[in-house]
């Protein structure tokens, strides 16, 4: 699975967009991108996936650039629960998805009152 | 929907004893299911992948003996951490994968806080 890069934490005021950037540039052609979010000591929570089209959801938007390299988390109206650690994983799903998900150090985004 | 359960949330327990950590998926059969460990400030890291009906597959550098893995139905799997020690303090999360969900997502417990004093 090709290796993503985010930064390590960001701030967001609340009630404002949260725009959570993730770079895949050695993504492959049947790579998804995905992301989960963990509140502290609690377990990951998916979030949301895509291929290369933009997709949206009751919890987030995500955004792909065209060539695949990066991708955008965009949580439209953030709120204090939504302070956590946010992770993009690429991942294959060669064989079904039936590997386990590979986290990097993902993005501590720490929404502001 | 794709509700996932570990049981007990947390634990202490004395060095050199076995620990038995459960994961259910409650309203879904899992045919795979993942565990996880998190240490502290760290990311989660894949331990073992546990297929119903036949062994885990652990990841390298996690010692099958130690940590056993029982996945006896479609929805419920077991770690056990065998003569724990206080390294192995530490956060583990299993994750089941709901095949009706289209890109089988997969879908995690809240967590086993484990400490071994």
């Amino acid at each position: 699975d090709a290796k993503t890069t985010q930064p390590t934490s960001m701030d967001c005021a609340e009630g404002r967009a949260a725009n959570l950037p993730c770079n895949h540039s050695t993504i492959s052609g049947n790579e998804y991108v995905y992301w989960y979010r963990q509140i502290h000591s609690q377990g990951p929570q998916y979030i949301i996936h895509g291929l290369k089209n933009n997709e949206t959801n009751e919890m987030a938007s995500l955004i792909i650039t065209e060539d695949r390299k990066s991708s955008t988390l965009i949580l439209p109206h953030a709120t204090l629960r939504d302070t956590a650690v946010y992770y993009c994983i690429v991942r294959s799903l060669r064989g079904g998805g039936a590997d386990g998900l590979t986290f990097g150090k993902g993005t501590h985004l720490i929404i502001q009152p | 929907g794709a509700v996932v359960s570990q049981h007990p949330s947390r634990v202490i327990c004395k060095s050199g004893t076995s620990v038995k950590i459960e994961c259910r998926s409650l309203d879904f059969q899992a045919t795979t299911m993942f565990w996880y460990r998190q240490f502290p400030k760290q990311s989660l890291m894949l331990m073992a992948t546990s297929n119903e009906g036949s062994k885990a597959t652990y990841e390298q550098g996690v010692e099958k003996d130690k940590f056993l893995i029982n996945h006896a139905s479609l929805t419920l799997s077991t770690l056990t951490v065998t003569s724990a020690h206080p390294e192995d303090s530490s956060f583990y999360i299993c994750s089941a994968r709901d095949l009706a969900h289209s890109y089988n997502e997969q879908f995690f417990g809240p967590g086993t806080r484990l400490t071994v004093l």
